[in-house]
């Protein structure tokens, strides 16, 4: 089956402790992303991949680092926490083979930073 | 730069009526245009998309929505709603020119609630 998987799903953390978010995809997919959830401003990309080693900035990549070693993982880094980052984290993964410009999305990340 | 406007931030409706849920999006070219679901506490569901040919796609549950290039629009509609349909709707663009893969652009949603 057709999976992203997403670790935590839910996470209580403290101002300042470094937290990672793991991701895994297991349909040999080329892209990944990261999207945050905020209320009343939808889905915003954080950062995304297009392969392995590559890596660039979405529309609000300030606090995070990712990194692509691996084809099928696309972990999220909060090296400092802060409140402002307690939000709701998916994350994405797409292909551009065969046209199928479809993205698949994990169950969702719930972190709060208190 | 793409952009999606849900001008509809809350919407009630009756179960059994009619639904339509707007979407207007910017973009130079034609795009990739999706609608997602999310219920409450979960993930995102992909209710339809629209990448070319027939202006009005089908998608699960019964949702339908209607790509109109002159109104740069892609609405959702579902001709009689249920109450399990109450739940958060997003609209979505991507560019056609690096395809969706790479990034999607999404509305601030819109809240349907459903009464009895």
């Amino acid at each position: 089956e057709a999976q992203v998987t997403q670790n935590p799903r839910y996470l209580i953390t403290v101002t300042g402790k470094k937290l990672t978010v793991t991701c895994s995809q297991n349909m040999n997919h080329e892209y990944m992303s990261w999207y945050r959830q905020d209320p009343g401003l939808g889905l915003r990309q954080i950062y995304y991949s297009m392969n392995v080693e590559v890596t660039d900035k979405g529309d609000v990549p300030e606090g995070y680092k990712v990194s692509r070693k691996e084809k099928r993982n696309f972990p999220l880094i909060l090296e400092s926490p802060s409140p402002n980052q307690t939000s709701l984290y998916f994350c994405a993964s797409s292909t551009r083979q065969g046209g199928e410009n479809t993205i698949y999305f994990g169950e969702g990340s719930w972190l709060t930073v208190v | 730069a793409q952009s999606v406007t849900q001008p509809d931030i809350h919407i009630t409706v009756s179960e059994g009526a009619s639904l339509e849920l707007r979407c207007n999006y910017s973009y130079g070219a034609t795009p990739y245009l999706f609608w997602y679901v999310q219920s409450p506490g979960q993930g995102l569901q992909l209710l339809l998309k629209y990448f070319s040919g027939d202006t009005l796609v089908q998608g699960i549950k019964g949702f339908e929505a209607e790509f109109k290039r002159s109104q740069s629009s892609f609405n959702l509609r579902k001709p009689s709603v249920h109450w399990s349909d109450a739940a958060e709707y997003f609209c979505a663009v991507g560019a056609r020119d690096t395809g969706t893969a790479s990034k999607l652009t999404f509305g601030t949603g819109t809240r349907l609630q459903v009464t009895l």
